[in-house]
């Protein structure tokens, strides 16, 4: 059964990069599917980040210019980076496997706090 | 970016109900849309793609419909655990966008 395990520090400071890294199980990440991001302000909806199939990525447009999603295949591991970071990206983070070609999610990560603040 | 427009935001039922939400699109999304419930605290679930396909597990009192720009989410005898949120999701372009969910709380 797949799980994903989301990970990562729980306070960044403004201006600094936020790095999560989602640990795969039960799966190898090189047999296919897509890795999602997706993130929750708090008292907020769901927001989705960004996906990335093996090597070719899909991000938000708006936060393309600060975002990097990438995979660690011999970890299992699919890893964000969010730089210049603000309050606005205060919000848990969820990772979620998404079917190659239908972008729905179907297995979610438990989720991971991240606060902004000096 | 494709805006998906739930209704209503709060539904106020009672166990044994049968409640529908309904989840609009601003443009045409033919039948590419997913149902998620999402209770507090936890990770999102999955319970309908495709508009009406049930996710495996997922109880059958739970049911999709639509096309196009209208869907609904139809749950049929209200359990306890029912009481929850509830979000849709388009997958027809990118970027993938949610609804902001819709509350089914006790009445």
């Amino acid at each position: 059964q797949v799980q994903l395990q989301e990970s990562g520090p729980g306070l960044v400071k403004p201006a600094e990069t936020l790095s999560l890294t989602c640990t795969v199980s039960g799966y190898s990440i090189m047999s296919g599917y897509n890795w999602a991001w997706i993130r929750q302000p708090p008292g907020k909806g769901l927001e989705w980040i960004g996906s990335v199939y093996l090597g070719s990525t899909l991000y938000h447009p708006y936060l393309k210019s600060r975002l990097t999603i990438s995979v660690a295949t011999s970890k299992n591991q699919v890893s964000l980076k969010l730089a210049s970071v603000t309050a606005a990206d205060t919000a848990v983070y969820y990772c979620a496997r998404q079917p190659d070609t239908d972008y729905y999610m179907d297995v979610w990560g438990n989720g991971t706090t991240v606060f902004v603040s000096s | 970016d494709i805006q998906l427009t739930q209704s209503p935001f709060t539904l106020s039922a009672s166990v044994g109900d049968r409640v529908t939400i309904t989840c609009r699109a601003s443009q045409s999304i033919s039948k590419w849309l997913a149902w998620y419930q999402q209770r507090p605290g936890k990770a999102p679930k999955l319970l309908i793609y495709k508009a009406s396909s049930l996710e495996g597990g997922v109880p059958s009192r739970f049911s999709g419909g639509g096309s196009g720009t209208e869907f609904t989410l139809t749950i049929t005898s209200l359990q306890p655990d029912d009481f929850t949120t509830y979000y849709c999701q388009q997958y027809h372009t990118s970027p993938w966008t949610f609804g902001q969910g819709t509350k089914v709380e006790v009445k």
